[in-house]
């Protein structure tokens, strides 16, 4: 999930497959993760989120995945649909108190092929 | 019915132009920011607000100003537009009291592209 100059790692799969998208966050104290997706023309939306008291969440038909140890995020979507072409970010925060801080993933463009 | 409303949705602008980009939330949150988006960067905060009393500078707020007119409403202005400023820019809300979700949970408007010539 991480970008390399002005481009967005991309990711092209077949409709009806399922989708294996990547993060590598940085805060080692965050403890509260979101995915959002991003349409084209659009503002992010929330797809699923997870604590870091917990290493899997399923949602319908997304699962993310989290480790700890190696500081990574993934966000699985299954049976593909080309609605769900989009560019999808993960985002990290450490919660409690007064905090606000969103830090935001680069992104990965999802192109589902029909 | 979108919750959150940007204005305008595009602008074209000139070179030391002053610019300033509205933002309306309808979900009575308290919690108000402006980032901004580049092709490869993902989300940058420019600026927050906790509620109207409340501004705070987030990590690009050189060249930008805000204004929290009301708990509904917070403006985002260019106060001599510089190229490098041509982004898509986002306003977002989020309420710390929000039941079945972490409070951190931002809701984000449309969206507003600024191109600054």
């Amino acid at each position: 999930g991480e970008s390399v100059g002005l481009h967005l790692p991309t990711l092209s799969v077949q409709e009806g497959d399922n989708s294996i998208i990547n993060c590598a966050y940085s805060n080692s104290a965050s403890d509260y993760f979101i995915w959002y997706k991003q349409e084209s023309g659009k503002g992010p939306q929330f797809i699923i989120d997870i604590r870091s008291n917990m290493d899997k969440r399923q949602g319908q038909r997304v699962t993310v995945l989290l480790n700890k140890t190696v500081k990574h995020l993934s966000l699985q979507i299954a049976a593909t649909q080309p609605g769900d072409s989009a560019v999808y970010f993960c985002a990290e925060t450490v919660s409690g108190g007064s905090n606000y801080k969103l830090t935001f993933g680069k992104g990965t463009l999802l192109t589902v092929n029909p | 019915d979108a919750d959150v409303t940007q204005t305008p949705r595009n602008r074209i602008t000139k070179t030391g132009k002053r610019i300033m980009l509205e933002c309306s939330q309808t979900k009575g949150h308290d919690r108000m920011y402006w980032y901004r988006q580049d092709p490869g960067l993902g989300l940058r905060l420019i600026y927050y607000s906790f509620d109207v009393k409340d501004i705070n500078k987030g990590e690009i707020s050189d060249g930008y100003s805000v204004s929290r007119q009301a708990q509904a409403k917070f403006s985002l202005s260019l106060e001599s537009a510089i190229p490098n400023q041509t982004a898509l820019y986002f306003c977002a809300t989020s309420d710390p009291g929000l039941a079945g979700r972490s409070y951190n949970e931002q809701f984000f408007g449309p969206g507003t592209r600024l191109t600054v010539l």
